[in-house]
C-alpha cells in the first residue's frame, strides 16, 4: 500500500516554454501533498505543500507564478513550471500523505526535468 | 533555524563491516525522524521511523536510535552489503513539515 507515482519520469524541454509534472496517490486519498527539489548531491528541499482544494503554501524564496501547483483531487497534484530556464533543471519529488496514514509522507520516483 | 546535518558525507566500506552513519539535528521539538535510502537518480524508500517518544527502532540488519535531547541520530548498518550502497537521508519532521540532511553517500565494495 500507499504507492505514490510520477509522470513522466524524465522530461527535456527547451527554454521559455512549460512542463507539467503529475503526481498521484494510487491506493490511498492523499489530504497532502508535497513538492521537493533535489539538486545533485544535495538534500531535498520543499518547494511547497498543497492541500486538496485549496491553494498551494510555498516556501519562502519559491515563486509561486513560477512553479504553479494544483490539488484538484484527492489522488492527485500537479507542478507545472512555467517559462522553464537552464536554472530550473533539476530532480522534482513529491509525496503525500493522509489522515489515515497518521500524515506520514509517501514519495513518489522522481521526475528528472531537464532544460536546454 | 531548523537544520539537519549529517556526517559522513561520503563513506566507502568493505562487504561485511558494520558502519553507523550520523544525523544530528538543531531544533530538538521534534514530531519524528526517519531514515530514507535513495538510489541515484531514483526516489526516496522509507527504511526507519522513529516517534519523538522512542529512543530507537530496528528492521533487520538496520538499527536507527534518537537522543532528542542532544539533537542526535545514528543509522547502524550491520554486516553490510554491495546492494546497501546508496545514499542514505536523515529528515526530521516538524508539524508536517520534513527538512531533509543532504546524506551520506554510502559504497560498500565486494
Amino acid at each position: 500500500g500507499a504507492v505514490v507515482s510520477q509522470h513522466p519520469s524524465r522530461v527535456i524541454c527547451k527554454s521559455g516554454t512549460s512542463v507539467k509534472i503529475e503526481c498521484r496517490s494510487l491506493d490511498f486519498q492523499a489530504t497532502t501533498m508535497f513538492w521537493y527539489r533535489q539538486f545533485p548531491k544535495q538534500s531535498l528541499m520543499l518547494m511547497a505543500t498543497s492541500n486538496e482544494g485549496s491553494k498551494a503554501t510555498y516556501e519562502q524564496g519559491v515563486e509561486k507564478d513560477k512553479f504553479l501547483i494544483n490539488h484538484a483531487s484527492l489522488t492527485l497534484s500537479t507542478l507545472t513550471v512555467t517559462s522553464a530556464h537552464p536554472e530550473d533543471s533539476s530532480f522534482y519529488i513529491c509525496s503525500a500523505s493522509s489522515l489515515a496514514g497518521a500524515y506520514e509522507q509517501y514519495f513518489g520516483p522522481g521526475t528528472r526535468l531537464t532544460v536546454t | 533555524k531548523q537544520e539537519v546535518t549529517q556526517i559522513p558525507a561520503a563513506l566507502s566500506v568493505p562487504e561485511g563491516e558494520n558502519l553507523v552513519l550520523n544525523c544530528s539535528f538543531t531544533d530538538s521539538a521534534i514530531y519524528n525522524l526517519q531514515w530514507f535510502r535513495q538510489d541515484p537518480g531514483k526516489g526516496l524508500t522509507s527504511l526507519l521511523l522513529i516517534q519523538s517518544s522512542q529512543r530507537e527502532q530496528t528492521s533487520g540488519r538496520l538499527n536507527a536510535s534518537l537522543d532528542k535531547s542532544s539533537g542526535r541520530s545514528t543509522l547502524y548498518i550491520a554486516a553490510s552489503q554491495p546492494g546497501d550502497s546508496a545514499t542514505y537521508l536523515c529528515a526530521v519532521e516538524y508539524g508536517n513539515k520534513l527538512v531533509f540532511g543532504a546524506g551520506t553517500i554510502l559504497r560498500v565494495k565486494s
